[in-house]
């Protein structure tokens, strides 16, 4: 059983669509995130939603909206796509208790936009 | 603000060779230290942490030592195999935060 998992694996768009990927978590946790990983492996954190509170929102712009519907869901939604957007998304959770602060990461969503 | 620094890839070593990667860190308080791993194709994956000073982690025949006087939680391992090419994320989050902040990632090769 997939403790986070995120859908779709693999997404190519054109330029200027509008496409949503999904996340959800099985290990309770409160706080899920957003990263955005570039070609050279670096990660940069964009949103984070506690209990469905938008905790954490970097410089990111508005094109890309978060959705929270609950606690195990977070959903990443962009707009008005660029190329610059290429790029594996990162869905993840954070441990709580003994685990507290261990990050959870999904299999990653590979964006092309062409 | 906290930053992790990480010595930059990639490493190339031969199967069996001992390893290093070196990780130093500025924080305002007592972080949490990780190491994360990142096998092709997957999703980052913890692979050792420690909560405090002179904590030392250890996975896998992986470990990595706490050390506050010199701000550094360098990852070694005696002998590599194959299997651990990877790219390694150094990374620390504040115990009363929600942040967790990544270094830029060291790429391992290791030949057979």
């Amino acid at each position: 059983d997939t403790a986070v998992s995120q859908t779709p694996k693999y997404l190519v768009t054109q330029m200027g669509n509008d496409k949503s990927i999904k996340c959800e978590q099985n290990l309770g946790h409160d706080t899920m995130y957003w990263y955005k990983q570039d070609s050279k492996k670096f990660l940069k954190i964009m949103f984070s939603y506690n209990n469905k509170e938008l905790i954490i929102n970097e410089t990111v712009p508005n094109r890309f909206s978060p959705k929270s519907p609950d606690k195990a869901h977070l959903n990443l939604h962009i707009n008005s796509l660029e190329l610059g957007d290429s790029a594996v998304y990162f869905c993840a959770s954070r441990g709580q208790g003994g685990s507290k602060n261990i990050q959870y990461f999904g299999a990653g969503t590979r964006l092309s936009v062409l | 603000g906290d930053s992790v620094t990480q010595m930059e890839g990639p490493v190339t070593l031969s199967e069996e060779a001992f390893l290093t990667i070196n990780c130093t860190y500025t924080a305002t308080g007592y972080p949490s230290l990780f190491w994360y791993v990142q096998y092709p194709g997957e999703g980052l994956q913890l692979l050792l942490k420690a909560t405090k000073a002179d904590d030392k982690g250890s996975n896998k025949g992986f470990e990595a030592t706490y050390r506050k006087e010199t701000t550094s939680f360098h990852l070694e391992k005696g002998s590599v195999q194959v299997s651990d090419s990877a790219v390694y994320f150094c990374a620390l989050s504040d115990p009363g935060g929600f942040k967790t902040i990544f270094g830029a990632g060291t790429r391992l090769f290791v030949k057979a």
